[in-house]
């Protein structure tokens, strides 16, 4: 299974765009980019996934590399609820959508 | 909609004690998930369920560890007897069919604490 790359912690300006970036250089052809966060007490929550064209949602973005070995999720205009750990996951080849998370990355979000 | 409820949403117990911690997925969700959460680690998959069948339980500790969903809809994680180190956050999750498309919708959580 691929696994993914993040930075262990990161600060973002409230309003600003957050750019959250995550290495999978060993992704196979058909594995998926998920994207989940984690706000502190609470379960993890979907935020989008894509498998090699860039997304958009009403959360956020997500820009996939064109040999797929990167992606940026990124949050456009951030603001305080958005601080929380973000986890970035490759899924895997066997069926089914089982989700292997890692550490993630700590965003803070600050006034 | 209503979302995944788990209880207890907290629990203390000595170790070599037995606890369990009950789910109730999204209605009509067919796949259930318990994540095992240490503190300042990512979640865990312990088992996965597709209706009452399980799909994978390879990192569930099954000589202390047993999980059903006996028809289909809610399900309960037990630990028995517990230990210091099953010290967490047991998340529940569900998702619509399992497959891999599908968005996992997680519960709050059961904080377990093992003294």
């Amino acid at each position: 299974d691929a696994k993914t790359t993040q930075p262990t912690s990161m600060d973002c300006a409230e309003g600003r765009a957050a750019n959250l970036p995550c290495n999978h250089s060993t992704i196979s052809g058909n594995e998926y980019v998920y994207w989940y966060r984690q706000i502190h007490s609470q379960g993890p929550q979907y935020i989008i996934h894509g498998l090699k064209n860039n997304e958009t949602n009403e959360m956020a973005s997500l820009i996939i590399t064109e040999d797929r070995k990167s992606s940026t999720l990124i949050l456009p205009h951030a603001t305080l609820r958005d601080t929380a750990v973000y986890y970035c996951i490759v899924s895997p080849l066997k069926a089914g959508n089982m989700l292997t998370f890692g550490g993630g990355t700590r965003l803070m979000v600050k006034p | 909609e209503a979302g995944v409820a788990q209880s207890p949403r907290y629990k203390i117990i000595e170790k070599r004690q037995s606890v369990a911690f009950w789910c109730n997925p999204i209605s009509g969700h067919a796949t259930l998930y318990w994540y095992q959460q240490i503190l300042g680690q990512g979640p865990k998959l312990l088992i996965q369920f597709q209706n009452n069948g399980v799909v994978d339980d390879s990192q569930l500790p099954k000589d202390r560890f047993s999980a059903e969903r006996l028809k289909g809809v809610d399900s309960t994680l037990k630990i028995q007897p517990a230990k210091l180190e099953d010290s967490a956050v047991y998340l529940c999750a569900s998702s619509l069919a399992g497959g891999r498309r599908d968005t996992q919708y997680f519960g709050p959580g059961t904080r377990l604490t093992v003294l």
